[in-house]
């Protein structure tokens, strides 16, 4: 199986900043990933696909980036509503496992 | 405008059996595949498994495998998550979630979460 491991597991900024998240798998899943992005007391919401495609409505301040094993999600200009926890996804083959989250609170 | 309305909160006891369900509309629901994800309190999101309306072909991660059955009926839409014996650390928002498209699971529809409570 394989696994996700994202980091850092909570990452402190200010609104206005930029920020970058890593998820790295166990094995090379080409572009097969998605970003969600979790507020408490709500589902996850999907960000991107296929490592880098934005999902319609999804502000143009955030993207990703990688392939193979290690990718980015980026955060550009942060703004109050960003403040959530995020995870990445892999899907290239079943089981279909998550990473455990990267918390972005508000420094 | 596609939906997907899970089940109510449950309160259950060490033991006890459950089956949760998730109503799928405004699309296909044959068509896609439905995933159950697992999100202990406080915790992160863990994939359980998948079905397949259109066939019932059910997979599930080496860590559910044999813990829940996942079953659906496509005559009413409806997917399920079912436990024949609960413990307490069954204790989770447990979510549905549709396939984006045939050949890439992950997941553009989400149920609002059923929240099981296994406490004696």
């Amino acid at each position: 199986d394989i696994q996700m491991t994202q980091s850092p597991s909570t990452l402190s900024a200010s609104a206005g900043d930029t920020v970058t998240i890593t998820c790295r798998a166990s094995q090379s899943i080409s572009s097969w990933l998605a970003w969600y992005q979790q507020k408490p007391g709500k589902a996850p919401k999907l960000l991107i696909s296929k490592a880098s495609t934005l999902e319609s409505g999804v502000p143009s301040r955030f993207s990703g980036s990688g392939s193979g094993t290690d990718f980015t999600l980026t955060i550009s200009s942060l703004q109050p509503d960003d403040f959530a926890t995020y995870y990445c996804q892999h899907y290239e083959s079943s089981p279909y496992t998550f990473g455990q989250g990267t918390k972005l609170e508000m420094k | 405008e596609v939906q997907l309305v899970q089940s109510g909160a449950e309160m259950k006891k060490p033991g006890e059996s459950l089956k949760i369900s998730c109503k799928g509309s405004g699309y296909s629901f044959t068509n896609y595949w439905i995933a159950w994800v697992r999100q202990m309190p406080g915790k992160g999101l863990e994939w359980m498994g998948i079905i397949y309306p259109g066939d019932s072909d059910a997979r599930y991660s080496p860590s559910f495998q044999g813990q829940v059955t996942i079953s659906a009926d496509k005559s009413i839409s409806t997917a399920y998550l079912q436990w024949s014996s609960l413990k307490a650390s069954d204790t989770a928002i447990y979510y549905c979630a549709k396939q984006y498209s045939g050949h890439d699971n992950y997941y553009d529809y989400w149920g609002q979460g059923t929240l099981v409570t296994v406490s004696s």
